[in-house]
């Protein structure tokens, strides 16, 4: 079955405790993103990785770090966690990203993590 | 700066009714929208997706019409029914490097 799937699910820490939240995708897509829900404020883009290597920021990158050393797998890394990265974390993939034209561009989302640091 | 946006926060229907989710976008470059569903506990699905050289697509119970005079795209779910119950967002790929995406409209559907 084709899916992007995300460890943990849950996830309570503490204040400062490095975490890593792994995603995975079995469809051999290129594109790769991470994504935070927050109330009000709808999903924001974390990081993104157009291929193996190859990672740039996205509109609320800090307090995070990604690595993309294959390319199913994307890791979130929070180094130092704080309250206010509290929050409902997803990955997401795609077969196409922007230069690629003709698309397909949809992204398939992860079950998502709910993070919350105390 | 630019933003997708929904016009209503929640919409309320009857089952069977024809429901339909209002979008404005600001960004007059984008070339690309999504419509996503997102039911409690799971993540962001895909539904639709609309290219800024249409006016209109279909897909199987919804369609999507994009209006570029004014920035508004629509989603249109025909005969409603309760599994359609979710919050849905519309997305602009932006230059097609990222998805920005609306806050999100919650439709709730009455038997």
């Amino acid at each position: 079955e084709a899916q992007v799937t995300q460890n943990p699910r849950y996830l309570i820490t503490v204040t400062g405790k490095k975490l890593t939240v792994t995603c995975s995708q079995n469809m051999n897509h290129e594109y790769m993103s991470w994504y935070r829900q927050d109330p009000g404020l709808g999903l924001r883009q974390i990081y993104y990785s157009m291929n193996v290597e190859v990672t740039d920021k996205g509109d609320v990158p800090e307090g995070y770090k990604v690595s993309r050393k294959e390319k199913r797998n994307f890791p979130l890394i929070l180094e130092s966690p704080s309250p206010n990265q509290t929050s409902l974390y997803f990955c997401a993939s795609s077969l196409s990203w922007g230069g690629a034209p003709g698309g397909p561009y949809e992204q398939y989302f992860g079950p998502g993590t709910r993070l919350t640091v105390t | 700066g630019e933003s997708v946006g929904l016009h209503l926060p929640t919409l309320s229907v009857q089952e069977g009714d024809n429901s339909i989710i209002n979008c404005a976008y600001s960004n007059s470059a984008s070339d690309y929208f999504i419509w996503y569903k997102q039911e409690s506990g799971k993540g962001p699905q895909f539904i639709i997706d609309i290219r800024s050289n249409m006016d209109k697509r279909q897909g199987q119970r919804v369609t999507v019409l994009l209006n570029k005079t004014v920035k508004h795209l629509s989603l249109q779910i025909a005969a409603t029914q309760p599994g359609d119950s979710a919050v849905y967002f519309c997305a602009d790929l932006t230059g097609f490097q990222k998805l920005v995406f609306g806050t999100g409209t919650r439709l709730l559907v009455s038997p």
